[in-house]
């Protein structure tokens, strides 16, 4: 049974950092590229970040490139988004997402999310 | 890249059907056959209910459908049940990543 356990939300000031984990089990973790999608609060889903199998190539949405990175760790089968200079826009549950093998955009299982807020 | 355009709200009672909407451009819906579905109930992660404009995942009840003409693509829930009352989301492939975009959603009532 696949399994995304998503952590590492919090609250956060703005211009603070935070780190998101997502621990994956059920399937062959480094076959899959993975997604960060994101759900402001009464809002809908935004694609944030996604990251191939291998981790060689990495996507941002414009509104977190150069604040946000994405990694992960194959031999734990957790990724992981970096969240820098954090904004109260960024205030928002996190979902850790797998992406179907070979079918673009879709995304056939996701984690519970985690609650990221910015506020001082 | 623009969020696909879907109607905030769609409603029917019980047994009847609803066909949500989701409208994008050449680039993205009109472009790939790559759209999926996906339904949320409050306080609930997403769940992938149809891809590749009209695949159902394993589970997915067969009341669930998909299709698409042109740039818009559409879902359809037929024989409406109270448990189908959640939002929905459409997403497309668009070209430049691997992971493409979301519509607005739209929330399904059932009356």
């Amino acid at each position: 049974e696949v399994q995304l356990l998503d952590s590492g939300g919090g609250l956060v000031q703005p211009g603070g950092s935070l780190r998101l984990s997502c621990s994956a089990s059920g399937f062959t973790f480094s076959s899959h590229a993975m997604s960060w999608v994101r759900q402001a609060p009464g809002k809908g889903l935004e694609w944030v970040s996604g990251i191939d199998g291998p981790g060689a190539t990495t996507y941002y949405a414009d509104s977190v490139k150069g604040r946000f990175t994405i990694s992960r760790d194959n031999s734990k089968d957790t990724v992981y988004l970096q969240m820098n200079r954090l904004r109260a826009e960024d205030t928002a549950i996190y979902y850790c997402a797998k992406k179907q093998w070979r079918v673009p955009s879709t995304l056939d299982y996701w984690g519970l999310g985690t609650l990221v807020i910015v506020s001082s | 890249q623009s969020a696909l355009t879907q109607p905030p709200s769609a409603s029917g009672s019980p047994g009847q059907s609803v066909t949500i909407s989701c409208t994008g451009t050449s680039s993205d819906v009109g472009g790939y056959n790559f759209v999926s579905w996906y339904q949320q109930h409050p306080g609930k992660a997403p769940k992938l209910m149809i891809y590749e404009v009209n695949k159902r995942p394993s589970g997915v009840p067969d009341r669930f459908s998909g299709s698409k003409s042109g740039n818009t693509a559409s879902l359809t829930v037929s024989g409406l049940q109270a448990e189908d009352e959640a939002d929905y989301y459409c997403s497309s492939y668009a070209g430049y990543n691997d992971f493409g975009v979301f519509g607005t959603g739209t929330e399904v009532t059932v009356l």
